[in-house]
């Protein structure tokens, strides 16, 4: 089956500063990637996913790039503020008639002021 | 309809009771889904409803584990017997049946087993 791996599992920036986080998953057939935002003691909150079709996308200081032959997908998060602080996570998808996540074990973002 | 619904929010309970979880999901959203996320992991699969109809079940549901959506709207999971490994966030989470989307998650039941 499908296993996702994240790094870092914690990051810290200063504030201005860029975020990279990366997945790598291993089922060549997973053609979709979203990533998820979790703030403490609340939901995953989808943040900005991408298709198998597309190399990268954007959504203001928010950019996933995927790497189809490498099989490892990356969020850029630029210009942080500390309330980008949170854990997020990555996951993988094959669209086998319904959307099974697969999640990576999660990055801690602490961005300081 | 703000969102997906969970109840309970928490719930503690002892070693060998039974327990069940309450789901909402978003009223035009026909795919449901359950995942367990414990502490530092990111949520695991655990079952997934068409409609009323469920569909696949992961491995990690164990017989003490069903989960049902009797008319295609709110979905319950119950855990039998429960185990202190048991301990976790309950997810669920729906969206809708076209091609690829993102879920809308609930704010889960938090599961403490003493």
């Amino acid at each position: 089956g499908e296993n996702v791996e994240q790094h870092p599992s914690t990051l810290s920036v200063q504030e201005g500063d860029s975020a990279v986080i990366k997945c790598t998953y291993s089922d060549s057939a997973s053609n979709y990637f979203p990533w998820y935002k979790q703030e403490l003691g609340k939901r995953p909150q989808l943040i900005i996913d991408i298709r198998s079709n597309v190399g990268e996308k954007k959504d203001q200081r928010i950019a996933v790039t995927l790497n189809k032959t490498a099989k490892h997908f990356s969020l850029h998060i630029t210009e942080t503020q500390p309330e980008d602080s949170a854990v997020y996570f990555c996951a993988a998808s094959m669209n086998t008639g319904f959307q099974k996540l697969v999640f990576g074990t999660g990055t801690r973002l602490l961005v300081s002021p | 309809d703000t969102g997906v619904s969970q109840d309970p929010r928490h719930k503690i309970t002892k070693r060998g009771q039974n327990v069940t979880f309450r789901c909402d999901p978003i009223s035009e959203h026909n795919r449901l889904y359950w995942y367990r996320q414990t502490l530092g992991q990111g949520p695991e699969f655990l079952t997934y409803f068409q409609n009323e109809a469920q569909l696949e079940k992961s491995r990690l549901l164990s017989d003490r584990f069903s989960a049902e959506r009797p008319k295609g709207s709110f979905s319950t999971l119950e855990i039998q017997r429960t185990e202190q490994g048991d301990s976790a966030m309950y997810l669920c989470a729906s969206s809708l049946d076209t091609a690829l989307g993102g879920y809308t998650f609930g704010s889960g039941t938090r599961l403490t087993v003493v």
